[in-house]
């Protein structure tokens, strides 16, 4: 079983819609969360930070922690075409230098 | 704030010859320097981590004599692709922990190589 597990997709969705993306996970040791969004051929933009379970908020993101499950989401409101992207969850089990883990990436495409 | 910029963004090479790509952090001082490689449609995969001052510490499976990778300031990193081979041919990014936030990587924009 691999550490962080991510349904690649595609998503595809009608402009408007709620995507919800989500990730399991195995290692209980993971206490920081993130959500980063790519672009084709560009970096990953980090959206969302998240320290152990809890939900956080921040314009039309939702980012929900449920350590007891081992489970992530992110939840996108009254998505637009520009949303359309790559998005990947990560986690890590410490601060500093610990490394990240990936998931493998969602694509989301949201259709005018 | 908290800029990664990474130069070239894209880069075309003879099979046998060495690549440089440079990492900069533009509005922090980075600590730490994560080097990562991207195949298509698959995730980042970490090849090393690198601290201001000292030598990098590569993840398993990476040769660490075939990519070499320096941190000579707060504010520059450096892989090279030493006798690259068409294997090599990837998306390469780096990332940077700093800033603010010491405990979030941000990431530069990506350089794709390509070894003919």
């Amino acid at each position: 079983q691999k550490e962080v597990e991510q349904d690649p997709g595609p998503l595809s969705v009608p402009e408007g819609a709620i995507v919800s993306l989500n990730c399991t996970y195995s290692n209980s040791a993971f206490q920081y969360f993130m959500w980063y969004r790519q672009y084709s051929r560009k970096g990953p933009e980090l959206l969302m930070y998240t320290y152990s379970s809890g939900n956080k908020e921040d314009g039309r993101f939702t980012a929900q922690v449920d350590k007891s499950s081992k489970y992530i989401s992110l939840f996108i409101r009254d998505s637009q075409p520009s949303d359309s992207a790559t998005y990947l969850c990560a986690m890590k089990r410490g601060s500093g230098n610990t490394p990240l883990v990936f998931g493998k990436g969602t694509r989301l495409s949201v259709i005018a | 704030g908290a800029v990664v910029s990474q130069h070239p963004s894209r880069v075309i090479c003879k099979s046998g010859t060495s690549v440089k790509i440079e990492c900069r952090s533009l509005d922090f001082q980075a600590t730490t320097m994560f080097w990562y490689r991207q195949f298509p449609k698959q995730s980042l995969m970490l090849m090393a981590t690198s601290n201001e001052g000292s030598k990098a510490t590569y993840e398993q499976g990476v040769e660490k004599d075939k990519f070499l990778i320096n941190h000579a300031s707060l504010t520059l990193s450096t892989l090279t692709v030493t006798s690259a081979h068409p294997e090599d041919s990837s998306f390469y990014i780096c990332s940077a922990r700093g800033g603010a936030s010491t405990d979030t990587q941000y990431f530069g924009p990506g350089t794709r190589l390509t070894v003919l």
